[in-house]
């Protein structure tokens, strides 16, 4: 199994300012994956991180909004930018190779 | 930590009863299904998996239940224990253009274990 390690684990945030979340994980993966988990409610899938080239974002999340970068393959980071209180959240990484995916421990953001 | 599943629907049990808790899907091409719990603060762990050529897989005190007719997933716990209390989420793999796959997730439950 990998261990996916987020940095930073959590932090309050200024409206309108930007925060990047990186996510390393132990060993090569193939894929990586983020998603957000808004209090009380499940995972949301934002985008597949891929190597070397332009995030694939699902409905509904935009690069300028969450910009994705993955140089290789086992790191990739979050930017949530211009931050209002609707982006209180968690933000997990998670890696995997075939299977099972693996997740972080999450990024918890407080907008204020 | 910060809690989650404060809005979820919860199952409460007591110890040493078997819990049983149940997921729809939604994409009848899905190929592959796994079990995550969360437990306040951490991230999900991958519990068991099964695919969609079986209706069933057993693992240590947990059984996963697959019902492709009616896309039913269940997750069985056996001799539930005060450290199964967690949400669990249910999470379907699908495949898309450019020969990847991704993880939607369920809306989860939240399992309650009482002594």
């Amino acid at each position: 199994s990998a261990v996916i390690s987020q940095k930073p684990s959590r932090d309050i945030c200024q409206r309108g300012t930007s925060l990047t979340i990186q996510c390393q994980v132990d060993s090569q993966v193939t894929m990586m994956f983020w998603y957000r988990q808004q209090p009380g409610q499940s995972l949301t899938l934002i985008a597949t991180a891929n190597q070397g080239s332009e995030a694939t974002y699902e409905s509904g999340f935009v690069i300028d909004k969450f910009p994705i970068s993955r140089p290789n393959l086992t790191f990739s980071t979050l930017t949530v930018s211009n931050m209002s209180p609707e982006d209180s959240s968690i933000y997990l990484c998670s890696g995997r190779s075939t299977g099972e995916l693996f997740f972080g421990e999450g990024s918890r953001l407080t907008v204020l | 930590g910060e809690s989650v599943g404060l809005h979820l629907p919860t199952l409460s049990v007591q110890e040493g009863d078997n819990s049983i808790i149940n997921c729809a899907y939604s994409n009848s091409a899905s190929d592959y299904f796994i079990w995550y719990k969360q437990e306040s603060g951490k991230g999900p762990q991958f519990i068991i998996d099964i695919r969609s050529n079986m209706d069933k897989r057993q693992g240590q005190r947990v059984t996963v239940l697959l019902n492709k007719t009616v896309k039913h997933l269940s997750l069985q716990i056996a001799a539930t224990q005060p450290g199964d209390s967690a949400v669990y989420f249910c999470a379907e793999n699908i495949g898309v253009s450019g020969g990847y796959n991704k993880l939607i997730f369920g809306a989860g439950t939240r399992l309650a274990v009482h002594p």
